[in-house]
């Protein structure tokens, strides 16, 4: 069974760091293309960032670009997302997602991230 | 940035009736390759968003045969045959053909 689990969210004030993480499971980690997708309290969905199968390739969203660094760890199964200079229009929830031939066929369960002081 | 609406903002469906969402996109989904990247997906409330459809009228694995997808280019629909009691919660469409990867604003359904 597929499994995609998020962790490192919590309450943060501006200007600060956090790092989310998304462990995998139940399947070849290291072949998939991995995302992240945001979602602000009661607002739709909005992607974040990407990362190819090896690391050597990423994307980001004009609103995270300069600030939010992805990364994968392929022997640990795990994504990362590390985010600097933290903004309250930052607040959401943060899915991690699988990409193979198809986007975003398995989603984690997401992962609170509040900016605020 | 491509941009996607998505219309109705809302529906309200009675069990067993038909429902539809439309999907328009700003630019063309159809890749020179010849697949049109349209993607749907389910958030069912307190839920983790779900894979319905990929590449406008592709069911993903477990999908129910009563959704189906259909469309090309810019116009894009998504039909529910005879809606259950299962199916509420909001409908997102995206567009995968190019970064940044953009969602619709989503539709609402609801049972009556």
């Amino acid at each position: 069974e597929v499994q995609l689990v998020e962790s490192g969210g919590g309450l943060v004030q501006p200007g600060g760091s956090l790092r989310l993480s998304c462990a995998a499971s139940g399947f070849t980690f290291s072949r998939y293309w991995m995302h992240w997708v945001r979602q602000a309290p009661g607002k739709g969905l909005v992607w974040v960032s990407r990362i190819n199968s090896d690391g050597s390739s990423t994307s980001y969203a004009d609103s995270v670009k300069g600030r939010f660094t992805i990364s994968r760890d392929n022997a640990k199964n795990t994504l990362y997302l590390q985010m600097n200079s933290l903004r309250a229009e930052d607040t959401a929830v943060y899915y991690c997602a699988s990409s193979g031939a198809i986007y975003f066929d398995y989603w984690g369960q997401g992962t609170l991230v509040t900016v605020s002081s | 940035d491509i941009v996607m609406t998505q219309t109705p903002l809302s529906l309200s469906v009675t069990p067993g009736q038909p429902a539809s969402i439309s999907c328009k996109s700003s630019q063309s989904l159809l890749h020179s390759g010849g697949k049109t990247y349209l993607y749907w997906y389910l958030q069912k409330p307190g839920q983790s968003p779900q894979l319905l459809i990929y590449e406008v009228s592709n069911r993903f694995s477990g999908v129910p045969d009563r959704f189906s997808g259909s469309g090309s280019g810019t116009d894009f629909t998504l039909k529910i045959s005879r809606v259950e009691a299962e199916d509420v919660g909001v409908y997102y469409c995206m567009q995968g053909i190019q970064l940044p990867l953009t969602f619709g604003g989503g539709t609402k359904v609801e049972i009556k």
